[in-house]
């Protein structure tokens, strides 16, 4: 199915322990984004990515790593997890980073 | 520093009684402005994309204007399956990093 998709939907992991989010979009965008959203908060951009191979920092990037080998997927590590990495975790694409961006259904993460 | 205020933080409304909601912004160069609409447990749907002052934009009930402070998303004669949360972001001409502010929940009661 096309679209842009996001596994796991929902993970408890404990503090300390490296987890993975994954994030697979079909349309072959070139920009893809790591956002989380928090009450009050909204959404914060985590990292971005112009292209394969092409990172940047967001807003919020402390305690995450993200790599972009192949332009369809975008996976965000959280290196050791922490409680206040408890949120739910959006991963969206757009064709050229200034049109709209179409987003995934998102991961609630729970560190407990 | 760009940043994004929205309010009113949460709206309730009866079927049919229009109303509008807000969206200040501060910018170092306007790129563009977006307005999102997120169902509880999904990811924001696009809407609008609006680039300068006085442009506007319609969707079925839902009108989105422009001005160079502030937009606003019109609502007129809202139904219960208008009821969601309606995000707004503006993406600046100093970066890909668009800027998203809080939401306004929206609750239409039948």
């Amino acid at each position: 199915d096309a679209g842009i998709t996001q596994s796991p939907r929902y993970k408890i992991t404990e503090t300390g322990r490296q987890v993975t989010l994954m994030c697979h979009q079909t349309w072959s965008h070139s920009y893809m984004f790591w956002y989380r959203q928090d009450l009050g908060h909204g959404l914060r951009l985590i990292y971005y990515s112009a292209a394969a191979d092409i990172t940047d920092k967001g807003e919020v990037p402390d305690g995450y790593v993200v790599s972009r080998s192949k332009t369809e997927n975008f996976p965000l590590t959280l290196e050791s997890a922490t409680r206040s990495q408890t949120s739910v975790y959006f991963c969206a694409s757009s064709i050229d980073g200034t049109t709209e961006a179409f987003f995934g259904q998102g991961t609630r993460l729970t560190v407990v | 520093e760009d940043q994004v205020t929205q309010s009113p933080e949460a709206l309730r409304l009866q079927e049919g009684e229009s109303s509008s909601l807000n969206c200040s912004y501060t910018v170092s160069g306007l790129r563009g402005l977006f307005w999102y609409r997120q169902d509880p447990g999904k990811g924001p749907e696009f809407l609008f994309t609006l680039y300068s002052a006085g442009e506007e934009k319609e969707k079925e009930r839902l009108k989105a204007t422009l001005t160079k402070k502030e937009s606003f998303l019109h609502i007129t004669a809202p139904k219960p399956e208008d009821s969601a949360t309606y995000l707004c972001a503006v993406e600046g001409t100093g970066g890909f990093k668009t800027i998203f502010g809080a939401g306004t929940r929206l609750f239409v009661k039948a």
